[in-house]
């Protein structure tokens, strides 16, 4: 089955220490997402890449950091900088570089900062 | 700049009524058009999108919308819920400047009741 896998599904975080979140697909899209969920917020864009070994800021990347080595896989840091990170975190995937703008979503990783 | 306004953050209906979840979009410029649902503690699920072509677009499980660019909106129906169908839905616009990048509403929380 193609598809989007994040992990862990929960994750318990110390105040100070960076964490990583994991999120895979094996659908072959070229584009990549980083959303934020909280209550009554909607979703907003941490990072995004378009694009192996390039990725852009979304509109509240301070204090997350991420990577893009593989097609495949665009984990996202949690950075002890970021201030209040407790959320729900939901990866994406895309076919880019066409009019096809569908964003397939992951199951999402709920992080709480203990 | 894109914004999407979901005029309700919470519709109550009783099962086997109609219901209308209302979304409005501000752009410049031709758009494309989603709604996705999110059942609790999930990822986000593709209901229906809009590209181009026939404005009343139908989709997953017995849902409907329609896009009215004059009003510019994109609500979206169904003409009898179920049980199952309680859930957040979550309407989302991106045009062909943004990237792929997509601007999601706050969500609605329909409740669907016995």
């Amino acid at each position: 089955d193609g598809g989007i896998t994040q992990s862990p599904k929960y994750l318990f975080r110390k105040e100070g220490q960076n964490v990583t979140l994991s999120c895979e697909q094996n659908l072959n899209h070229d584009a990549m997402y980083w959303y934020r969920q909280d209550p009554g917020q909607g979703l907003r864009l941490i990072y995004y890449s378009q694009i192996v070994n390039d990725f852009q800021k979304g509109d509240i990347a301070e204090g997350y950091s991420v990577s893009r080595e593989k097609k495949e896989s665009f984990p996202l840091t949690v950075t002890s900088a970021q201030k209040n990170p407790t959320a729900f975190y939901l990866c994406a995937s895309s076919i880019a570089g066409t009019s096809e703008h569908t964003q397939y979503f992951g199951p999402g990783t709920r992080l709480t900062v203990l | 700049a894109q914004s999407v306004t979901q005029l309700d953050s919470q519709v109550p209906v009783f099962e086997e009524a109609p219901v209308e979840l209302r979304c409005n979009y501000s752009s410049s410029v031709s758009v494309y058009l989603f709604w996705y649902v999110q059942y609790p503690n999930q990822g986000l699920q593709l209901l229906l999108k809009y590209l181009s072509g026939s404005t009343l677009v139908k989709g997953i499980n017995g849902f409907e919308a329609e896009f009215n660019k004059s009003q510019t909106s994109f609500h979206l129906r169904k003409p009898s819920v179920h049980i199952s169908d309680t859930a957040e839905y979550f309407c989302a616009v991106s045009d062909r400047r943004s990237q792929g990048n997509l601007i999601f509403g706050k969500g609605t929380k329909l409740s669907v009741k016995p």
